[in-house]
């Protein structure tokens, strides 16, 4: 059974920095492409990253490109996304996704999905 | 920038009604790389619909999308109590275009 489990959220002031992680089971991590997309309270999903299953590829949103970084461990199934420069407008759940196929580049639908973790941007 | 507009932003059915939620993108979308989610309170995403008309694993045959090009489709042929939900329309053709549409709340009348 494919399992994301995320961590690393919590409450952060304007300007701060988090570690978000995830670990993942049931699948060989080191084959998919990986995806952060995140979710303002109340508010639709927005992509936010995308890694390829080496590592050596990596994709961002405009909204958060210079500011977080992606990133993946393969020997100890984990990707990672470093969050700087925090704003308001950050303040969302961030899931950590796995594409439903492994493909060159990141065209796969997301099959599945962590139950997310929280970043509050607030001082 | 690719752009998915969905309509209409709330539905509002009755269990054992028909729903039909529209997603139209600003440019035609290649390979037909168009997904639907649904989405319930609390809850993280599920993938109902890829390739534009393909169920995903488990969803039930109640569910159907359908279109190409520009102009997509999800048909919830008789609503059941857990469907309603919000269902958003994601286009995955590109890495410069992994974007949702602002979703469809399917609510009960």
């Amino acid at each position: 059974e494919v399992q994301l489990v995320e961590s690393g959220g919590g409450l952060v002031q304007p300007g701060g920095s988090l570690r978000l992680s995830c670990s993942a089971s049931g699948f060989t991590f080191s084959s998919y492409a990986m995806h952060w997309v995140r979710q303002a309270p109340g508010k639709g999903l927005e992509y936010v990253s995308a890694i390829s299953n080496t590592g050596g590829s990596t994709d961002y949103a405009d909204s958060v490109k210079g500011r977080f970084t992606i990133s993946r461990d393969n020997s100890k199934n984990a990707l990672y996304l470093q969050v700087s420069s925090l704003r308001a407008e950050d303040t969302a759940v961030y899931y950590c996704v796995r594409p439903r196929e492994r493909v060159i580049g990141f065209t796969a639908p997301f099959e599945f999905w962590g139950q997310g973790t929280l970043v509050t941007v607030s001082s | 920038e690719i752009v998915l507009t969905q309509s209409p932003a709330t539905l509002s059915l009755s269990p054992g009604e028909r729903a039909t939620l529209s997603c139209r993108a600003s440019q035609s979308v290649s390979n037909s790389y168009l997904a639907w989610y649904q989405q319930k309170p609390g809850q993280a995403p599920r993938l109902l619909i890829y390739g534009a008309s393909t169920r995903a694993t488990g969803i039930p045959d109640r569910f159907s999308g359908s279109g190409s090009g520009t102009d997509f489709t999800l048909t919830i042929s008789r609503l059941e109590p857990d469907d309603f939900a919000v269902y958003y329309c994601q286009q995955y053709g590109s890495s410069r275009a992994l974007i949702f549409g602002g979703g469809t709340k399917v609510e009960i009348k």
